[in-house]
């Protein structure tokens, strides 16, 4: 079973540019997370998804951040503009819907912002 | 406002000996609880869970306690192999079934040969 996959693993941006970060989650998850995972810190839950509807996006800077997940499949999520606090790892995490809470991550995407 | 904290920010363990990584909750709606380990460059891998129902669970060499009265939970290793360096993450959720999880700051252990 392949696992969820991230791109990209590493960007480095300047402060006030875009960026987008991609997500495939593994085969027949409906539940879609993205976390961010500053320096030190645990995984923060930015946005859940239950098939390509929004369930928790509370935690979302959304003057800033955005994300869809418009066929229910892959995701993007996109920063504009960049701030330096938004260093950070980026993970994308899958799960079945109606499943226990066991969450399955990719290997994340590292952003720098100079 | 940190739910879930991992007050030891690091720990080291002489291989085959027992490693005990401990958790603290401040939210009582929170009913499941689950381990995960981070190798670096890697996302997180599940570990283990357990329900609140439920005071212990066991998976081979991974034992995990639950005490709700003090809010409180702990990871054991036994014994304790060079291969589980690793970060790993306390988490938490309100419900056992597609929720959101809160995570620890994680604590780093380093078992030593």
């Amino acid at each position: 079973e392949a696992g969820v996959a991230q791109s990209p693993r590493y960007k480095i941006i300047e402060k006030r540019q875009s960026v987008a970060f991609w997500c495939n989650p593994i085969s027949g998850h409906a539940t879609l997370y993205w976390y961010q995972q500053i320096l030190g810190q645990g995984p923060k839950l930015l946005i859940q998804f239950q098939n390509n509807g929004v369930v928790d996006d509370s935690q979302l800077p959304k003057d800033r951040f955005s994300a869809e997940r418009l066929k229910g499949v892959d995701s993007t999520l996109k920063i504009q503009p960049a701030k330096l606090e938004d260093s950070a790892v980026y993970l994308c995490a899958s799960s079945y819907a109606g499943g226990q809470n066991e969450q399955f991550f990719g290997p994340g995407t590292r952003l720098t912002v100079l | 406002d940190q739910q879930v904290k991992q007050n030891s920010p690091s720990l080291s363990v002489q291989e085959g000996r027992i490693s005990i990584l401990n958790c603290d909750y401040t939210n009582s709606m929170f009913d499941y609880f689950l381990w995960y380990k981070k190798y670096p460059a890697e996302g997180p891998t599940f570990l283990i869970s357990i329900s609140s129902i439920k005071d212990k669970n066991e998976d081979g060499r991974f034992t995990v306690f639950l005490n709700k009265s003090a809010k409180h939970l702990s990871l054991h290793i036994v014994p304790s192999q060079p291969g589980d360096s690793a970060v790993y993450f306390c988490a938490a959720s309100e419900g056992e079934y597609g929720n959101k999880l809160v995570f620890g700051a994680g604590t780093i252990l380093r078992v030593k040969s």
